[in-house]
């Protein structure tokens, strides 16, 4: 069963529009971080932010704010006034206490496309 | 001043041939892993080192193996390529003895292609 679930496979916005990108994850560990990632057309994966089971707070850093919900169990990205430059694929991941080694388990990825 | 740095950049080969793709990391971190990423994005670990020692191995075919000869560097060989096996190799480091804590941060990625 997939761990990590994000069932938005390709999100396509104007510039200016906020784009919001689900992730759902499923653990049986009640400690686990939770990370997101960005995939720029170059290639190279960027590390967002990442959240302790433990911080439910939402987290707002510059355009971008998380929002997770352990009682949906979500990990939500929400991208604010798209620009051309967020164009990328973005990955959100999981990391569970009770997992050997410190094993990232990532959702499919979103595809974002910001048109001008 | 590369991070993480991974040689070569894209690599093209024939099936049945052997070969190599080295990582170093110039952050002090102790753990490093291998992932691979398929044609439609997907991300799988497959091996993770810390300082030197082998932590993870998922279900990966015994034609590849890690070789850790220091903990800057963990260089992942291939015998016998399969046409299954182009993908895009990223190699990843992290900060202590790879707990769950820790961000993993990735290289550029090594694109092989195997015709």
């Amino acid at each position: 069963a997939q761990k990590v679930t994000q069932a938005q496979t390709e999100i396509s916005v104007v510039e200016k529009e906020d784009v919001t990108l689900d992730c759902v994850y499923e653990t049986r560990d009640t400690t686990y971080y939770l990370f997101w990632y960005k995939q720029p057309p170059s290639g190279e994966l960027v590390f967002l932010i990442r959240r302790n089971s433990f911080d439910e707070q939402n987290e707002i850093s510059g355009r971008y704010s998380w929002n997770f919900q352990k009682s949906t169990s979500s990990f939500n990205f929400t991208i604010t006034a798209s620009q051309v430059v967020d164009s990328a694929v973005y990955f959100c991941a999981l990391s569970e206490a009770r997992a050997a080694g410190n094993k990232l388990t990532f959702g499919g990825g979103t595809r974002v496309l910001v048109k001008p | 001043d590369t991070a993480v740095s991974q040689t070569p950049k894209y690599l093209v080969t024939q099936m049945g041939n052997d070969k190599s793709i080295k990582c170093e990391q110039n952050l002090g971190h102790d753990t490093m892993y291998w992932y691979k990423q398929d044609s439609k994005k997907f991300l799988k670990i497959m091996f993770s080192y810390n300082n030197k020692e082998l932590i993870i191995n998922e279900t990966v075919p015994n034609r590849f193996s890690p070789k850790s000869p220091d903990k800057a560097h963990l260089n992942l060989h291939i015998n016998s390529l399969e046409l299954g096996d182009s993908a895009v190799y990223f190699c990843a480091s992290s900060p202590s003895g790879g707990t769950y804590t820790d961000t993993q941060y990735f290289g550029p990625g090594t694109r092989l292609t195997v015709l």
